[in-house]
C-alpha cells in the first residue's frame, strides 16, 4: 500500500547527539512536511519542500535542518538536541499545485518518530 | 491571520453516548480548506474529512458527522453512539495559505 514510512519509530540520543530521522513517501507527493507535536500539543509546522524548494518557518532555531535528496525521501536533522526538543516529529506529505481548490491539499503522516533525549 | 479555536480540552463519555466536537476557526481568506483528524494513542494522523469552504452541506459517514458553517465559522463534528475505539485525540486543521491545527480535544470513550 502507498505510505508514508517513518524511521526509526523511537530514537534515543543523548544532549548534543546528532540524530538523524527519515520519511520515504511511496505517493508520489511533491509537498513533504516536519512537524514538532509536543505532549498535548497541536503539530507545529517546523519546514516543508515543495518539489525541490525549501520553505522554513520563521520560527524553527537553526538547530533543525531538512535534506531532500529526491521526491520520496525527506530527511529532518537535529544538529544538537537539546532537552526541549524531546518530541514527535512527523513527517507529512501533500499533492497541491499551489492554488488552494487544487489537488488533493490533504496531508497523509506517517506514524511519527519520538525523540528522547537524556 | 488564520487560527482554529478547539474550546474542549478533554471530553469523556460512556459507551454509545453520542458526542460533539466542536471546532471554530479565523481566516480573512475567501478561499480554504477545513479538516479533521484523529490521533490515536498510536500517535499516527488519520485523515477523517475535508471540507471545503464553497461546499456547506453536511456530511455523514457511518457514526461520523460534520457540520460546516461559515455564518458561525464552525465546523463541527458529531460521533453517534461512540465506541471504545473512538478514544483519541481530534484536531480541526484549516488550510488556507498554510496549514493550522487546532489545539485537540481529547475523547476517552469509556466502556
Amino acid at each position: 500500500d502507498a505510505m508514508v514510512i517513518q524511521n526509526p519509530r523511537y530514537q534515543v540520543t543523548q544532549f548534543g547527539k546528532p540524530v538523524t530521522l527519515s520519511c520515504s513517501q511511496t505517493l508520489n507527493h511533491n509537498v513533504m512536511y516536519w512537524y514538532q507535536q509536543k505532549s498535548s500539543q497541536a503539530p507545529k509546522l517546523l519546514f516543508h519542500y515543495y518539489d525541490k524548494d525549501f520553505n522554513n518557518e520563521a520560527d524553527t532555531p537553526d538547530n533543525f535542518q531538512s535534506r531532500r535528496p529526491n521526491t520520496s525521501f525527506c530527511f529532518l536533522d537535529i544538529r544538537s538536541p537539546g532537552l526541549g526538543d524531546a518530541a514527535m516529529y512527523l513527517c507529512a506529505t501533500s499533492v497541491t499545485s499551489g492554488a488552494v481548490l487544487s489537488g488533493a491539499n490533504v496531508l497523509t503522516f506517517g506514524a511519527g518518530s519520538r525523540l528522547t533525549v537524556l | 491571520a488564520q487560527k482554529v479555536t478547539q474550546a474542549q480540552t478533554e471530553i469523556s463519555v460512556v459507551e454509545k453516548e453520542d458526542v460533539t466536537l466542536d471546532c471554530v476557526y479565523e481566516t480573512r481568506d475567501t478561499t480554504y480548506y477545513l479538516f479533521w483528524y484523529k490521533q490515536p494513542p498510536s500517535g499516527e494522523l488519520v485523515f477523517l474529512i475535508r471540507r471545503n469552504s464553497f461546499d456547506e452541506q453536511n456530511e455523514i459517514s457511518g457514526r461520523y458527522s460534520w457540520n460546516f458553517q461559515k455564518s458561525t465559522s464552525s465546523f463541527n463534528f458529531t460521533i453517534t453512539a461512540s465506541q471504545v475505539v473512538d478514544s483519541a485525540v481530534y484536531f480541526c486543521a484549516l488550510y488556507g495559505q498554510n496549514f493550522v491545527f487546532g489545539p485537540g480535544t481529547r475523547l476517552s470513550v469509556l466502556p
